[in-house]
């Protein structure tokens, strides 16, 4: 069974830009959770999605959002890049009833 | 307050000895779960036990087991026979009630030595 694989897997942005990061989840999973992990702060939770419904959203700025598509795969867009967005941007997905999120390699991006 | 707490920062350990990884919790909700996650330098997430607010018994999961003590709220991961593949940084990480998001404690970097 394939894992859960996140593109690209490294990026280089400069401050004011937008990403799109993506997220295909391990076949039969529906939820999709992202989390982002920086030295300073840790790994903190950024918003997971369910069928393609967004059911939970920690404290983050409106510049970071989400989607998920009618196959699971899911999307986060960060708009107007600060330096704070460099970081490892992980994303998480687990059966509808099971209790284990299994994680992707990540993104790491790098903000400049 | 710190709802993952993982005191030690780091851990130094010798190959084929034992060693437990500390973790305590913080939470109000009778249902929660508790997680075990490994992270080696190349950044993945690799998921390695888990402890349900219910289970009675203490999980294990090969060389991995987690000491469960509910009453003091510490959930301590133990690793036996340790391998030069257990270097990582490792993350104790808790679920609340029915909500699937992960809150992470700041981890322990284990460094196993020849």
């Amino acid at each position: 069974k394939a894992g859960v694989t996140q593109t690209p897997r490294y990026l280089i942005k400069t401050r004011g830009q937008q990403v799109t990061l993506s997220c295909s989840p391990i076949s039969g999973h529906r939820s999709v959770s992202w989390y982002q992990q920086t030295p300073g702060q840790g790994l903190q939770f950024l918003f997971e999605y369910f069928s393609e419904t967004q059911r939970n959203k920690g404290n983050f700025p409106g510049r970071f959002s989400g989607r998920q598509f009618s196959n699971s795969r899911s999307e986060m867009n960060v708009s107007t890049l600060e330096l704070g967005d460099s970081a490892l941007y992980l994303c998480a997905t687990k059966r509808e009833n099971g209790e284990t999120q299994y994680f992707g390699p990540g993104t790491r991006l790098l903000v400049l | 307050a710190q709802k993952i707490t993982q005191t030690q920062p780091g851990m130094f350990v010798q190959e084929k000895e034992a060693v437990t990884l500390d973790c305590t919790y913080d939470t109000s909700d009778p249902s929660y779960g508790l997680f075990w996650y490994k992270q080696p330098s190349s950044g993945e997430m690799i998921f390695l036990i888990y402890q349900g607010s219910y289970d009675q018994q203490n999980a294990t999961e090969g060389r991995y087991s987690l000491n469960f003590q509910k009453a003091r709220k510490s959930a301590n991961l133990v690793i036996s026979a340790s391998q030069l593949g257990d270097s990582a940084m490792y993350f104790c990480a808790m679920r609340e009630g029915g909500y699937s998001t992960l809150t992470f404690g700041k981890g322990t970097m284990l460094l196993v030595s020849p």
